[in-house]
């Protein structure tokens, strides 16, 4: 089994939906990182969080500690929103990451 | 601009072949990371260095060497290219700061093919 589950690996919306993206991970953390990554390769960090809930501009990421889960919501969702999310944890003292298999998202216009 | 800079962007070798990956960050940053993306599967560390002079295996270390030349910089070297060897490379740097938003910073990627 993973250490860290993402669901749906598959998601296709419509623009101007609410998405919701789901992260579990099965062992302690010291950190979960959100990141996105476009078609063409690149990886850019989207959220670090060790408890409660960050948001930027039209994302929101929350975490529960207890329940060993994190969700990443986007708010009116848009074409350029199309990417793959991935859940990533850091456990311990150490700042290495495990990674989820990610979650492919398609806003369609 | 600040950021994680990694060459080359595309790399196609010959079975056997050597290449080195070269990886430079201008964040002050403490820790980097060699990470391999295959399809299907998550970003897997290869190599990570927790601070100028240490060098530690990751999770799939086995034809690969490293070396943290300085704080800034942090190469990754395949001595014998094998086609198990093809995937996409990422270089990543970070730093502990439970007050940042994020704490990460990756490199653009080097697609490596070994035929």
């Amino acid at each position: 089994k993973n250490e860290v589950e993402q669901s749906p690996q598959n998601l296709t919306a419509q623009e101007g939906e609410f998405i919701t993206i789901n992260c579990s991970y099965s062992v302690g953390i010291s950190a979960l990182h959100w990141l996105q990554q476009h078609p063409g390769g690149g990886i850019v960090s989207l959220f670090m969080l060790s408890s409660g809930k960050k948001k930027h501009g039209r994302l929101i990421a929350t975490i529960n500690i207890q329940e060993k889960h994190s969700s990443l919501h986007i708010t009116a969702s848009h074409p350029r929103d199309s990417a793959v999310y991935i859940c990533a944890v850091s456990q311990g003292g150490s700042e290495k990451l495990v990674f989820g298999k990610g979650t492919k998202l398609t806003v369609n216009p | 601009n600040a950021g994680v800079t990694q060459t080359p962007k595309f790399q196609v070798l010959k079975t056997g072949q050597s290449m080195t990956l070269q990886c430079a960050q201008d964040m002050n940053h403490n820790s980097m990371y060699w990470y391999r993306q295959d399809p299907g599967m998550g970003l897997r560390l290869i190599y990570y260095s927790a601070s100028e002079g240490t060098t530690d295996k990751g999770e799939v270390p086995n034809g690969y060497n490293v070396s943290r030349l300085n704080k800034r910089e942090f190469s990754l070297r395949l001595e014998s290219a094998a086609p198990s060897q093809t995937s996409v490379y990422f270089c990543a740097s970070s730093i502990r700061s439970f007050t940042a938003n994020y704490g990460y910073t990756f490199g653009s990627g080097t697609r490596l093919t070994v035929v």
